[in-house]
C-alpha cells in the first residue's frame, strides 16, 4: 500500500458525459501527478499539481482539467468522453515535486461505453 | 522528439538471471527510473540512475550509459513474483527546470518453473 488513495476503483459511463476522478496523496507530500494508461499508449504523464499550482502539463486534452485543493487532494475532470478514453488513470504523489521517487495509487479504470 | 525503446515481452525461467534493455532519445536528461508494475496493479519504484555505472538494490540492479542512451535492469535469482511489466522512464527538463517522466511502453516478463 503506497498510501496514495483514488476514488472510484470503476467507473463506467457513456460517451459525451463528464467524470470526476478524485486522489488523496500520501500524508505529508505537496505534489500529485495524474497518468493515463491504455493498452496502446502505455503510462502518459498528463499533469503535476504541487502545494495547489500547477507545475507542468504534458500530453493532457482540452476536454479533461485537474485542481489540486488545499487540504492536497485532487481531483481530475473528464469531460465530452470519448470511448478512446477508457484506460487507467493513476495519480501519484512525491514529497517535493523534484524528488525522485513517485508513489502510485490504485488508479481508477475508466470505461466509456 | 521523445522516445523510448523496450522489448514488449521477454520469458525467462525461475531462478535465472535476465536483462531487460531500455534505449532512449529525450530532448533532456535528469535520470533514468524503473518501475514494477503487475498487471492491473499500480506501478512501483525500482530504481532510480542519474550518472552513468551500475546501482544494485538485492536482487535488482540497474545500468545507466548517457552517451549510449541506454539502460538495463537486471534481475536475478528469478521468482515466479517476478512476472510482471517493468517500465523504464525518463525524467526530462521542463522549462529549463526538472521535468516528468517520460515512460517506455514496458516489457512483460514471464517467469517460468
Amino acid at each position: 500500500d503506497s498510501g496514495v488513495t483514488q476514488t472510484p476503483k470503476h467507473l463506467i459511463t457513456a460517451t459525451g458525459q463528464r467524470v470526476t476522478l478524485r486522489c488523496s496523496p500520501r500524508s505529508g507530500d505537496l505534489s500529485v501527478y495524474w497518468y493515463q494508461q491504455s493498452l496502446d499508449q502505455g503510462l502518459q504523464f498528463l499533469i503535476q499539481y504541487y502545494n495547489g499550482e500547477e507545475r507542468a502539463k504534458g500530453n493532457i486534452l482540452e476536454r479533461f482539467s485537474a485542481q489540486q485543493f488545499p487540504d492536497l487532494h485532487s481531483e481530475l475532470n473528464l469531460s465530452s468522453l470519448e470511448l478512446g478514453d477508457s484506460a487507467l488513470y493513476f495519480c501519484a504523489s512525491s514529497a517535493t515535486g523534484t524528488d525522485y521517487e513517485q508513489y502510485f495509487g490504485p488508479g481508477t479504470r475508466l470505461t466509456v461505453t | 522528439g521523445q522516445n523510448i525503446d523496450q522489448p514488449t515481452e521477454m520469458t525467462a525461467t525461475e531462478g535465472a538471471i535476465v536483462q531487460i534493455n531500455c534505449t532512449y532519445q529525450t530532448s533532456g536528461f535528469n535520470g533514468l527510473f524503473w518501475y514494477q508494475q503487475h498487471a492491473g496493479e499500480a506501478p512501483t519504484f525500482l530504481s532510480y540512475n542519474v550518472l552513468d555505472g551500475l546501482e544494485e538494490k538485492g536482487r535488482f540492479s540497474s545500468f545507466l550509459s548517457r552517451s549510449k542512451g541506454y539502460s538495463y535492469l537486471l534481475l536475478k535469482e528469478l521468482q515466479m513474483k517476478d512476472s510482471a511489466s517493468y517500465l523504464c522512464a525518463v525524467r526530462d527538463w521542463y522549462g529549463g527546470s526538472q521535468g516528468n517522466l517520460i515512460f517506455g511502453k514496458g516489457t512483460k516478463l514471464s517467469v517460468k518453473p
